[in-house]
Order: C-alpha cells, then structure tokens, then sequence
C-alpha cells in the first residue's frame, strides 16, 4: 500500500511559467516533508522541506505547501525553467516511530520547454 | 569536501553470479541507506543500517544483503544475481531521519 502518492507520472511546462507538482499521503504519523530533484544519470538531491508544524516554506523560487487535513502538499516552481527538467520526489517521515526511514513517492517527470 | 561515492558505476554480470556494489561516505553519517530506482517504481529501499553492526531489511530486500564493519561503508550484495535485479542502485547517507545524501548510483544489467 503505496503511504506516499505522486499521481502525475509527468508534466510539461513553459519557461516562465509556473510549475505545479503534488504529492498526497495516506499515514497520519507523517511529520515532516522533503522534496528531491534527480537528473538523468545522478542521484537525487535535496531540494527543499517542510515541518507539519507550518503550512508553507520558500525557497527562491521553489516554495512547498502542506494542507494537513487533505494530507496533500505541492511544490511550486516560479518562474520555471528549462534547468528545472528533471524527476521530482516527494517523500515522508515519520514521528514516534524510532528512526524509521523517508517514504519515497514514485516521482514526477517535469519538462519546462523553452 | 565530505561526499558520498558508489563503485563501479556500470555493471555488467551473468545471471547466478555474486555481485557487490559498493558505497562510500565521508560525513561521518551513522545513517547509511541502499535504494533502486525502476521506471514505475521510483526510489524502492532495499536495506539500511543505522550504525556499525547494525542492519535492517527494506521494502525489497530479497535477493540482497549488506553488513556494516565501519561507519563509512555500507557494500551491497546480490548472493545470485537475476534479471529482475537488473535496475539502478543509489546510496544515501544521513545525520538524522531527515535530509539525506545520495550517490551517483550504479547501473546494473544482469545478463
């Protein structure tokens, strides 16, 4: 049972415009909230997070919004650019649950066409 | 500069074969984590160790092992290699349950 769910397997984009991923979870235990970026043929990297204690966090152009009771958060790219292509994941952690390790959606694929 | 390496980079075997990915870290991170990425399945964590001694099984961790005799290194084994293994493997290393580090990966191809 998938705990961490990226339903768009992609999304294409126009430079400039601004890029919407989403990411919805089924465990309530979740606490905190991480987004990664993945080129082709490297590893992922961290991008940017956010605690369940707040309900937005901004990064330069990159900001993550938590909606607790939908268990839904997004990650918003503006302006987006041709840089930006790659795979995003979503992934979860766990409160109360000792070190357990990040739940990892299946990712999105974002294309930003110039 | 800390940095987190994974050898060999490509990887070619036979089916039945014993093959050992290895992982490297430099920061010192008790956390060590081995994932494979498949179209479909993105990230899928096979096995992780929180400390030398210390294993635990993944979501996949049939067909694979690790052991952990130092902080830095955390080798992955496939005992008998099969075509379903055929993926790309990534390392990651952590401080704490949050904000990981991850190599370069290792394409692997089982024949």
């Amino acid at each position: 049972d998938q705990q961490v769910k990226q339903n768009s397997p992609s999304l294409s984009v126009q430079e400039g415009r601004i890029s919407i991923l989403n990411c919805d979870y089924t465990n309530s235990m979740f606490d905190y909230f991480l987004w990664y970026k993945k080129y082709p043929a490297e590893g992922p990297t961290f991008l940017i997070s956010i605690s369940s204690i707040k309900d937005k966090n901004e990064d330069g152009r990159f900001t993550v919004f938590l909606n607790k009771s939908a268990k839904h958060l997004s990650l918003h790219i503006v302006p987006s650019q041709p840089g930006d292509s790659a795979v995003y994941f979503c992934a979860a952690s766990r409160r109360n649950s000792g070190n357990t390790p990040l739940v990892f959606g299946k990712g999105t694929r974002l294309s930003v066409i110039a | 500069d800390a940095e987190i390496t994974q050898s060999p980079r490509h990887k070619i075997t036979e089916t039945g074969r014993q093959v050992t990915l290895a992982c490297h870290q430099t920061w010192n991170h008790n956390n060590m984590f081995w994932y494979r990425q498949d179209l479909g399945h993105g990230l899928r964590l096979i096995h992780y160790s929180y400390g030398v001694q210390d294993t635990n099984k993944g979501e996949v961790s049939d067909g694979y092992s690790v052991s952990r005799s130092n902080t830095e290194d955390l080798p992955l084994t496939l005992e008998s290699a099969a075509s379903s293994q055929t993926s790309v493997y990534f390392c990651a290393s952590s401080e704490n349950r949050y904000e990981q580090y991850f190599g370069p990966g290792t394409r692997l191809t089982v024949t």
